[in-house]
């Protein structure tokens, strides 16, 4: 099936740190998708984007559909200690509609 | 309160013991999906279904099998578990098949499974 390369894997930074992870595909997807992970909870949707290009915030957190629809990439602004957590992209084409591809997930540290 | 509610929360089993795991959700919603989450592999797709009586397999379905026969619940049947099985799993719905709503997946709190 459908694969995403999602990285980096881990990042350890400090509280106030801007962060940015992106998420590549040898395919292209019509929808990309940004989910967080808090330990020991399920992932919870942040960023939908929908068109090629598309650029759209949800507070310090930024995303963008790339060009080629084969990518998208999530900027944190100024973190702090809960953006701890497990960040994952996911994609979905119109095609066949119901499936959901995710990435392999983003770990994020941030250190007080 | 509108949630997704999966049980058990932790099971320890043996390999070959049949198991259920049960998946339920109060929102009235037409998509339910379950998801397995091991380390270094993300979530992968099991079975997903778009209404009562629908589903299909997702990227992992071998030794697996759903059943959605009510809206509001989506099982998920381990006939005979082995230990690759052991896993989190996380049950998902969404309130559309279509459009942007759809895309609006909630997550069930998710199931240790352990099988020994």
């Amino acid at each position: 099936g459908q694969q995403l390369n999602q990285s980096p894997q881990s990042m350890f930074i400090q509280e106030g740190e801007d962060v940015s992870m992106n998420c590549t595909s040898s395919s292209i997807f019509n929808t990309w998708l940004w989910y967080k992970q808090d330990p020991g909870e399920g992932p919870v949707l942040l960023i939908a984007l929908y068109k090629a290009g598309e650029l759209t915030s949800n507070g310090r957190l930024t995303a963008q559909f790339g060009i080629t629809r084969k990518d998208s990439f999530l900027n944190i602004s100024a973190s702090i200690p809960s953006d701890v957590g497990i960040y994952f992209c996911a994609g979905r084409t119109n095609t066949n509609a119901g499936k959901s591809t995710f990435g392999d997930g983003t770990t994020l540290t941030v250190k007080p | 309160e509108a949630q997704v509610t999966q049980n058990p929360r932790y099971l320890i089993t043996v390999t070959g013991k049949k198991l259920t795991v049960t998946c339920s959700q109060n929102m009235n919603h037409e998509y339910m999906s379950w998801y397995r989450q091991d380390p270094g592999l993300g979530l992968r797709q099991i079975y997903y279904s778009m209404n009562v009586e629908v589903t299909d397999k997702g990227d992992v379905p071998e030794g697996y099998k759903v059943s959605r026969k009510e809206k509001r619940n989506f099982p998920l049947i381990l006939e005979s578990p082995s230990p690759n099985q052991t896993s989190l799993y996380f049950c998902a719905s969404s309130p559309r098949t279509s459009g942007r709503s759809y895309n609006e997946q909630f997550f069930g709190p998710g199931t240790r499974l352990t099988v020994l």
